[in-house]
């Protein structure tokens, strides 16, 4: 079964603190994979995008992994602010399988 | 920077109503999609649009849905005969290429449909 899944559903750190938020996904063929952020009650932003052959990105503060063997991506954020509360969103797009993750509800607080 | 544009932000409708939301993708954009998100759920791809036809949609995308882009700038959802469960925000997305090819999918802020 084609889905994507993510852990932890929430997670709660102090400001400056990094984090690591994890994705594993089973979809075939794979195309690639991509990482957004998601405030409440707004639009999804792309943050990465990573196709088979890449195993790392980064973009700023976010640095997102890509272990094509073991189907797992993570997202590292370094140094949390508190403008970094939000959903992430782990997406598989491309070919006919669009399919997202339930997403990591992060709270950075003070 | 440029940016998808949706309305309305909000709307309420009976059950049985036909409801358009429209969008207004980014210029050069190529690829157009819409998206729904029910309330505490996770996104939910609906269809994607190229070259004046539907692409690719989901099983959710059934008949009382339909997309058109009725001049060089409009893209919009129609949903026919409303539902309760048809609650939820609709997000409108467009990509400048394939998003297969890794083309940066840029997403609309959303218009919240509630169904009563």
């Amino acid at each position: 079964k084609n889905q994507v899944e993510q852990s932890p559903q929430s997670l709660i750190i102090l400001e400056g603190k990094n984090c690591t938020l994890q994705c594993n996904y089973t979809v075939s063929p794979f195309s690639n994979l991509r990482w957004y952020k998601q405030d409440t009650g707004r639009g999804p932003v792309s943050l990465t995008i990573m196709t088979f052959s890449e195993n790392t990105k980064s973009n700023g503060r976010y640095t997102a992994t890509l272990d094509a063997d073991t189907k797992q991506s993570s997202l590292h954020i370094t140094a949390s602010q508190l403008s970094d509360s939000a959903s992430y969103i782990c997406v598989h797009t491309g070919g006919f399988k669009t399919i997202f993750g339930a997403g990591t509800r992060l709270f950075v607080k003070a | 920077e440029p940016e998808v544009t949706q309305t309305p932000s909000h709307q309420v409708t009976q059950m049985g109503q036909e409801v358009i939301l429209r969008c207004v993708p980014i210029s050069n954009h190529l690829y157009f999609y819409w998206y729904r998100q029910i309330l505490g759920q996770k996104v939910e791809f609906l269809v994607s649009f190229y070259n004046n036809e539907i692409s690719e949609k989901s099983e959710i995308f059934d008949d009382q849905f339909s997309v058109e882009r009725p001049d060089g700038s409009n893209f919009t959802l129609k949903i026919r005969s409303t539902k309760l469960e048809d609650s939820a925000m609709y997000f409108c997305a467009s990509s400048l290429g394939f998003s297969g090819d890794g083309n940066t999918i840029y997403f609309g802020e959303g218009s919240w449909l509630t169904v009563v």
